[in-house]
């Protein structure tokens, strides 16, 4: 595998279904993002981790809960989801700090559709 | 705090005609700048950026971006469309903390 891989790529989950969401980065990075993107929306940043330290979750309701076990992979938990998230999240990994300009790089998304 | 504007959440050009994305942005320190394009229910792929090397930035696919400091600006151009250039794209500007993405523009290609 390479660059960033996520799974499921599809998810299709009722409201009190307990669900998590995979991201995995092969690039040797030290930070990591979730973002969700919904139609007709900008990008909203939801949570990101920095040498496997979470320093941003831009006020996220407590419904979505993510997990950094290392520095190559990224959860986020779902639980008692409503319609309005259902999505598309994308997870993205970068190496931040040492002049490399914090590009990021994506993976290819997990399509959310909460009933 | 930095952050990008694009003009057009929707642009139409037909097949082979010139393509021009517009991005404007604020930054306190010079920036780092990014055009990336999303193709439907896939992540986001780098187009090309810009690291204060040269102005002309060129990219993939025929892609290509002007850094201007005057204008605060970093339009894509692309000089003939082509039908599988029809997607989303999006402008960024980052620091070495931080990256922030424009709304989006949305590219359709008439044939």
């Amino acid at each position: 595998e390479t660059g960033v891989t996520q799974t499921p790529r599809h998810l299709v989950m009722g409201m009190t279904n307990k669900k998590s969401l995979k991201c995995e980065q092969h690039l040797g990075h030290n930070a990591m993002y979730w973002y969700k993107q919904s139609a007709k929306k900008p990008l909203e940043l939801m949570f990101v981790y920095s040498l496997e330290e979470r320093v941003e979750n831009n006020s996220v309701p407590s419904r979505f809960s993510p997990e950094c076990p290392n520095s190559s992979h990224l959860f986020l938990h779902l639980h008692t989801l409503q319609p309005e998230d259902s999505a598309l999240y994308l997870c993205a990994s970068s190496q931040v700090g040492g002049g490399d300009y914090n590009e990021q790089f994506f993976g290819p998304g997990t399509r959310l559709t909460v009933l | 705090a930095q952050s990008v504007t694009q003009l057009g959440s929707h642009v139409s050009v037909s097949e082979g005609a010139l393509v021009l994305l517009r991005c404007n942005y604020s930054s306190s320190v010079p920036p780092y700048l990014f055009w990336y394009v999303q193709y439907p229910n896939q992540g986001l792929q780098l187009l090309l950026k810009y690291t204060s090397a040269a102005t002309l930035v060129k990219g993939i696919n025929g892609f290509e971006a002007e850094f201007k400091k005057s204008e605060t600006s970093f339009h894509l151009t692309k000089p003939s469309a082509h039908m599988s250039d029809a997607a989303e794209y999006f402008c960024a500007v980052s620091d070495d903390n931080d990256m922030r993405f424009g709304a989006g523009t949305r590219l359709t290609v008439k044939p």
